[in-house]
Formats: C-alpha cells, structure tokens, sequence
C-alpha cells in the first residue's frame, strides 16, 4: 500500500487549505484514514480520521474548521481545514490504521503547506 | 495523553547500544507504537503494542514497557539507524506522539 499526499504548496491567512491522500496498491475499504501535521520544529500532531463508510473523528483542538472525507471510488481521503493562520504551517502526512484504536501502518511522505500572505 | 520522549537528541557511534523512552502522563497499558523516519520518507512502523517489532525490523530493535513508561533499545547501531525515532499512544483519543529523537553519527 502507497499513500501519496497532495496540496496547493501554498495558501494565504484566512482560506481554506485542501489536501488530497492516494492510496495505490490497496483498497480504502475497511480501514482508518487519518491526517496527522507536523509544523516546523513542533512535534507530530495527529488530526483526525475517517472511516470508509464516512465516519469521522476529529482533535477537539481542530473541531469546527475541519473535515475529512472519503472518495472510494477514487481511492483518495481528503482533508478541508478552514480560516487557516500561520500557525498552520506544517508538513500533512496521511497515515492508515486498519482498527481505531492502532497505530499506523502505513504513511505518506507527506505534503507542505505555508500560509504566507 | 501527553508522552514526553527523551533524549531529544542523541549522538552515538556505530556499533553502541542505544535507548530511548517514552512516558506518558496517564496508563496507557501496552497500547504504544515507535516509528522511524528518514528525511524524506514516510515514516515507518517499528514497534507496535509496545514490544511487537514489525516484520520488516532487524532483532536489534527492541522495545519495552507498560503503563507509563517505555523504552526502544538497538542494541548495536548500524550505519541504516541514523534516523529519528518517535512514540505514539493510540490507547486515547486524540492520538499523540513524543518529541521525536534525532540519533546522529558521533
């Protein structure tokens, strides 16, 4: 299983960022999709995660700005966070976990994003 | 769950043995997993459930512990080591990870 994160690169205060996770060589089916961020010199940081059937469960310390959903037919898990601010400048890796409580087998070699206006 | 991962940095020659912890701020049993990661690279699954090495893992690698405190051990590091390790509890949502430590070639 490959997961591929995919992003804008760059994005300015106050708009939302959209990432993208390709999963290849597997299905999304069954399993747990979550986001985790690292910002520079700041410790991983995990999200959220959906579950294929669209079930999610988001960091209290993100509730309200963001969202993450599943395309099976496509096999990609995306990520919305909204009103982002500096302080969202981070590397975004996608990790799958194939129960809800367990670690992560497999991760992406993750996505930058900078806020700079 | 905080986890606190020390040393944050660790500089060693090849062949030492090496160790890492991990304490977290309430019990979270076995449920403790520590990865590699590469610059560049996804980061990858070392140890799960505390002492189960993945099949990829050389024996060297070892971890340890339950409850709060935890450790990785390689028992002789080898020139592919050279990485930074992190701990994560998934006994709790949310999910958190230490610090991360930077082994670096003395």
């Amino acid at each position: 299983v490959q997961l591929k994160e995919s992003g804008p690169g760059l994005v300015r205060p106050s708009e939302t960022v959209s990432l993208t996770c390709s999963v290849s060589g597997g299905s999304i089916g069954a399993n747990y999709w979550s986001w985790v961020r690292q910002p520079p010199g700041e410790r991983l940081e995990w999200i959220g995660y959906v579950f294929y059937t669209g079930n999610t469960k988001y960091n209290p310390s993100f509730e309200g700005r963001v969202s993450i959903s599943v395309d099976a037919s496509k096999n990609q898990v995306s990520l919305k966070l909204t009103s982002v601010t500096f302080a969202d400048t981070a590397l975004y890796y996608c990790a799958r976990a194939r129960i809800a409580y367990d670690h992560f087998d497999h991760w992406g070699q993750g996505a930058m994003v900078v806020v700079s206006s | 769950t905080q986890l606190t991962q020390s040393p944050s940095f660790l500089s060693a020659s090849v062949g030492d043995r090496v160790s890492i912890t991990c304490r977290a701020s309430q019990d979270i049993n076995i449920y403790l997993a520590w990865y590699q990661h590469k610059p560049g690279e996804a980061p990858q699954l070392l140890i799960h459930s505390a002492s189960s090495l993945e099949s990829w893992a050389p024996s060297r690698f070892s971890g340890s512990g339950s409850g709060t405190d935890f450790t990785l051990t390689i028992s002789s590091l080898q020139p592919e080591d050279f990485a930074t390790y992190f701990c994560q509890q998934v006994a709790t949502y949310p999910l958190t990870f230490g610090g991360g430590t930077k082994v670096e070639i003395k």
